[in-house]
């Protein structure tokens, strides 16, 4: 799996969107940008992923650019609930011969300021 | 619809004991994974199953066993705990075998070794 970056923390304030970059500069061409979030002593949460198009859902967007190397995950509207560490991770597609683990690394640090 | 639950949500052991941490999901999920998370860093995998009577090791597994005896029940072991296997214990799952896979994870175990 191709090795992210991503900030160690940012503040946000309450209301505002919150944007949160994510450097990507190997990711291979079958490899999907995928987005988690782990609130305070809770289990990791599944935000998004994509390929090579711009998604969103309820939740948030995820702007990935025209060369895939880097990506944005956008929260339109923040509130404190979202203050959360998250995560940026870039993995292949599992095969039926074997199983690719999620690898989190220490991920961004979001608080939201009130 | 409960999705992934784990017990215990706590324990305390002194150093040598066993125990055995139980991680079930109701989403018929094929794909079970133990990952363990310690202070300041992200989540190691463990061992991970891809159908009921199969288990495989991740990046961390030993001193740790498993089984898949059912396809909703994923089993960690600990047959004579140590210190350094202080930690907090999720567990998720997933359903794809091809394609964009997302993980769904449990609320999490803390244990603490004496």
């Amino acid at each position: 799996d191709a090795k992210t970056t991503q900030p160690p923390s940012m503040d946000c304030a309450e209301g505002r969107a919150a944007n949160l970059p994510c450097n990507h500069s190997t990711i291979s061409g079958n490899e999907y940008v995928y987005w988690y979030r782990q609130i305070h002593s809770q289990g990791p949460q599944y935000i998004i992923h994509g390929l090579k198009n711009n998604e969103t859902n309820e939740m948030a967007s995820l702007i990935i650019t025209e060369d895939r190397k880097s990506s944005t995950l956008i929260l339109p509207h923040a509130t404190l609930r979202d203050t959360a560490v998250y995560y940026c991770i870039v993995r292949g597609i599992i095969s039926n011969f074997g199983n690719e683990k999620l690898t989190f690394g220490t991920g961004t640090r979001l608080t939201i300021i009130p | 619809n409960a999705g992934v639950t784990q017990t215990p949500k706590f324990r305390v052991l002194k150093t040598g004991q066993s125990m055995t941490l139980l991680c079930a999901q109701d989403m018929n999920h094929e794909y079970m994974y133990w990952y363990r998370q310690d202070p300041g860093m992200g989540l190691r995998l463990i061992h991970y199953s891809v159908g009921e009577g199969t288990t495989a090791k991740g990046e961390v597994p030993d001193g740790y066993n498993v089984s898949r005896l059912k396809k909703q029940n994923f089993l960690l072991g600990l047959e004579s705990a140590a210190p350094s296997q202080t930690s907090v214990y999720f567990c998720a799952s997933s359903y794809s075998r091809v394609g964009p896979e997302t993980q769904y994870f449990g609320p999490g175990t803390r244990l603490l070794v004496l």
